[in-house]
């Protein structure tokens, strides 16, 4: 079963625009991880947030994390056209190793 | 050095075969975990490893699915009898180790391979 949902579930933007897709699950985790997935393609790790972080930056992209909520954010700033794929949270709680994914958010990104 | 490899990328099969799907994790990897994912939706975990221990096999949907793991390395996930449900991109993924804090290390996946069952 699915853990999280993403919001949107697709999004359509313009180069040079930011995109922010939202992560939303249930139970308490360890960490949380987003992954990307271009068309027909394999699945790229992007960035792990732990529990014990509030948020967390690599390059263009950032996570945040809230708890308290059970949610998540990926902000990825000056969006490129090859930014378009889609996107997945996935969770990972207690000692389980098992990821957790959400269901996905299509990012189109045109020029 | 080379990332998580699956063969085969694609297997078309009939009804009532038996198909091996073979992972090979990236060298030195402890954990190795086998996922599937239906069109449109995220991938859903089947079972996983550390070294040639299956470790949880709970996401498995019957007795059909099978995975072994003999040297701690390759990893081979058989479905026997297929039908056509089965059909789907089945993922591969390897991690290091868990880190000093227990919390799982980040997943590397495969390419996958995508079983059509007719």
């Amino acid at each position: 079963s699915q853990q999280g949902e993403e919001d949107p579930q697709a999004l359509s933007i313009q180069e040079g625009e930011n995109a922010t897709m939202n992560c939303s699950y249930k139970t308490s985790i360890n960490n949380l991880q987003w992954y990307r997935q271009n068309s027909g393609r394999g699945l790229v790790h992007l960035i792990l947030i732990r529990s014990n972080e509030r948020e967390k930056h690599s390059g263009r992209l950032r996570v945040t994390l809230d708890t308290s909520k059970k949610s998540s954010s990926l902000l990825i700033t000056a969006s490129r056209a090859a930014d378009t794929a889609s996107y997945f949270c996935a969770t990972a709680n207690g000692t389980a190793s098992k990821l957790t994914f959400g269901t996905g958010t299509r990012l189109q990104v045109t020029l | 050095g080379a990332g998580v490899s699956q063969s085969p990328r694609y297997k078309v099969t009939k009804r009532g075969q038996d198909v091996a799907l073979r992972c090979d994790p990236i060298s030195g990897h402890v954990s190795l975990y086998w996922y599937r994912q239906a069109l449109g939706q995220g991938p859903e975990f089947l079972t996983y490893f550390n070294y040639e221990a299956q470790q949880d096999k709970s996401g498995l949907p019957n007795d059909r699915f099978s995975a072994e793991r003999p040297e701690g390395s390759i990893s081979t996930l058989t479905i026997q009898r297929t039908e056509q449900r089965d059909s789907a991109m089945y993922r591969c993924a390897s991690s290091l180790a868990l880190d000093r804090q227990g919390a799982q290390e980040t997943q590397y996946f495969g390419p996958g391979t995508r079983l059509l069952v007719l």
